[in-house]
């Protein structure tokens, strides 16, 4: 297996254009996640959808972040507008899903790189 | 809400020498506890988790944990490090059973000196 895929692995943009990270989960899993690592936040997430459905958004910063699952091997985070201050890593990762339990293990991907000047 | 301390944020320490990383969650109810590790160029990964029972679990790598639930911690530890030790070191906690929702700490780095 591949293991969970991300692209692009490294993103530099301006502050005010348009971001759109992408994920692609390990076949087979129900749920995908998608974090934001910084130094001064640490791992946060941001939300999670099982079996295609938005289950906990709570994480989201603000109405410039939006996130979607149009199929199960396949999510988009976009960032419209950015800003400076969402420069972080962020990593997708996906679990089994079953019973939307914390009994399954996060596999993670390799994360993005965003850098918004 | 919930949250996870990670008191410590780089470790330096010698091979052989003996390894304890602190882990402290704040919630008052029945959680579930785990640490993830990744070593320098390769993705987030699970080292060992807790649900229920036996409160010393065992991971991979010869790593284990102690759940101490008086004092709300779950500290990493290893008796004897290796220089392949070295990544950084991340523990969280979920809370809510019908929810995979993960509350992480801000990390541990480690690292080992030859």
């Amino acid at each position: 297996d591949a293991g969970v895929i991300q692209s692009p692995r490294h993103e530099v943009t301006e502050m005010g254009q348009e971001v759109t990270l992408r994920c692609k989960p390990i076949s087979g899993h129900n749920s995908l996640f998608w974090y934001r690592q910084t130094m001064m936040r640490g791992l946060e997430l941001l939300i999670y959808f099982n079996n295609n459905v938005p289950i906990d958004d709570s994480g989201m910063p603000e109405d410039r972040f939006s996130a979607k699952m149009p199929n199960a091997s396949f999510s988009t985070l976009k960032i419209q507008p950015s800003e400076p201050r969402d420069s972080a890593v962020y990593f997708c990762a996906s679990s089994s899903g079953v019973g939307g339990s914390s009994y399954n293990e996060q596999f993670f991907g390799p994360g993005t790189r965003l850098t918004v000047l | 809400a919930q949250s996870v301390s990670q008191h410590n944020h780089h470790v330096i320490l010698s091979e052989a020498a003996s390894l304890e990383l602190g882990c402290n969650y704040s919630y008052g109810g029945t959680v579930n506890l785990f640490w993830y590790v990744q070593y320098p160029g390769q993705h987030l990964q699970l080292l060992l988790k807790y649900f229920s029972g036996d409160p010393l679990v065992k991971g991979i790598k010869g790593f284990e944990a102690e759940f101490i639930k008086s004092k709300f911690s779950f500290n990493l530890r290893k008796p004897s490090v290796q220089w392949s030790d070295t990544a950084e070191y991340f523990c969280a906690v979920n809370v809510d059973f019908g929810n995979e929702k993960l509350t992480f700490g801000t990390g541990t780095r480690l690292t080992i000196i030859p």
